[in-house]
């Protein structure tokens, strides 16, 4: 099967930019995603990118995609305490006539003063 | 976004009962509809996927007799764990997609979680 694979922890200083950094197998994936999961609730799409796109920028979030490496990077500039969670990525994969998504195992931000 | 309502938010059952958790798409019609279990500190790990009117597509290593999903309409889908066993304990985890595939303006949105506890 697919896999998608993301460091596990990340801590940085609130105001400074964070960059949690995603790879992934599939290289069919029409899009690519970025998940926010805040403690003891369900997902929240953050931000998705088109595999044929390089960048895309929403507002504080930077997402990089380096096809030919299978390398997918979230950077949010100006980390705030509210965006402590944990961050997933996800890549799409079509089985059976529909698409499903394949997530990392979630990196979790902790943002300190 | 669409809102996804999923209940309970948290159950805490007998060993040997059977447990029924809730997932509805509030202001959309959801024709598929996903099922994840999600242990600490991991990942989403997806059990099934059920298309209204069909049975559920299990994955591979998930019990179907276990973890029963009945998607009988468009707006609603449900979760039992039958039998349950402290091994079930778990974050269970659905989301809602208006379309089969996965595109820009077709996303899956998730409810917020059902957090079990089988004592």
């Amino acid at each position: 099967g697919e896999d998608v694979e993301q460091s596990l922890f990340l801590s940085v200083r609130e105001g400074d930019s964070s960059v949690i950094n995603c790879t992934y197998t599939d290289s069919s994936s029409t899009y690519l995603y970025w998940y926010k999961q805040e403690p003891g609730a369900g997902l929240q799409l953050l931000t998705y990118i088109f595999s044929n796109m390089d960048m895309k920028q929403d507002q504080r979030l930077t997402v990089l995609l380096n096809k030919k490496d299978k390398h997918l990077s979230l950077r949010i500039a100006d980390t705030q305490t509210g965006d402590s969670a944990i961050y997933f990525c996800a890549e799409s994969e079509e089985s059976g006539g529909y698409n499903k998504l394949i997530f990392g195992a979630g990196t979790r931000l902790a943002v300190h003063p | 976004g669409a809102v996804v309502s999923q209940h309970p938010s948290w159950v805490i059952c007998k060993s040997g009962t059977s447990v029924k958790i809730e997932c509805r798409s509030l202001d959309f019609q959801a024709t598929t509809m996903f099922w994840y279990r999600q242990f600490p500190k991991q990942s989403l790990m997806l059990m099934a996927t059920s298309n209204e009117g069909s049975k559920a597509t299990y994955e591979q290593g998930v019990e179907k007799d276990k973890f029963l999903i009945n998607h009988a309409s468009l707006t609603l889908s449900t979760l039992t764990v039958t039998s349950a066993h402290p091994e079930d304990s778990s974050f269970y985890i659905c989301s809602a997609r208006q379309g089969r595939f996965q595109r820009r303006n077709t996303e899956a949105f998730f409810g917020q979680g059902t957090r079990l506890t089988v004592v």
